[in-house]
């Protein structure tokens, strides 16, 4: 499975600052995502990063609040920005990896803990 | 709707074994997955099960799937301390990961 790694792994930070997150994979990946997971909740997913275009976004997620990066296909970065309490979570980036009989599942990185004051 | 649903607590003594449910919505899912979240740390992939299948063992862990109820469950056998975490199953909807709440297994010695 590849290997994933996160820049900051913690972070404290004032609110209306902005934060960018970087993710490091040791392999080239075709699809690498976003998640928040926000205090003693589950995971729910930001976007996916597209290597060469603009990442896709969910619902009630948009560009202008988590701006992203996917310079290439071991790469990307996630900013959050102009910050509010609200915005406390831990942010994860993951990839896809192929498991048998056509499937695929994703990998986790440690993650990235954010409290904004 | 696209919830998929978990207790959220289980508490078991060490050596016991845990049995930790869950209910997804979507009958097309491939594959299912089982996560385990250890405290500050990254989320680790546990086991999965193909939908073809109606029970996967691998060591300590037993996985069953009920496609009729979409239900699954992951069993734990002779728990320990160690397992003490919060366990998240996933189902793999539209090529997106959709999780449940979590359930926080507590192992008392």
């Amino acid at each position: 499975s590849a290997v994933i790694s996160q820049k900051p792994s913690r972070d404290i930070c004032q609110r209306g600052t902005s934060l960018t997150i970087q993710c490091q994979v040791d392999s080239q990946v075709t699809m690498m995502f976003w998640y928040r997971q926000q205090p003693g909740q589950s995971l729910t997913l930001i976007a996916t990063a597209n290597q060469g275009s603009e990442a896709t976004y969910e619902s009630g997620f948009v560009i202008d609040k988590f701006p992203i990066s996917r310079p290439n296909l071991t790469f990307s970065t996630l900013t959050v920005s102009n910050m509010s309490p609200e915005d406390s979570s831990i942010y994860l980036c993951s990839v896809t990896d192929p498991l048998g009989q056509g499937g695929e599942t994703q990998y986790f990185g440690p993650g990235t803990r954010l409290l904004v004051l | 709707g696209e919830d998929v649903e978990q207790s959220l607590f289980l508490s078991v003594r060490e050596g016991d074994s845990s049995v930790i449910n869950c209910t997804y919505t979507d009958s097309s899912s491939t594959y299912l997955y089982w996560y385990k979240q250890e405290p500050g740390a990254g989320l680790q992939l546990l086991t999965y099960i193909f939908s073809n299948m109606d029970m996967k063992q691998d060591q300590r862990l037993t996985v069953l799937l009920n496609k009729k109820d979409k239900h699954l469950s992951l069993r734990i056998a002779d728990t320990q301390t160690g397992d003490s975490a919060i366990y998240f199953c996933a189902e793999a909807q539209g090529g997106k990961l959709i999780f449940g709440q979590g359930t926080e297994l507590s192992v008392k010695p």
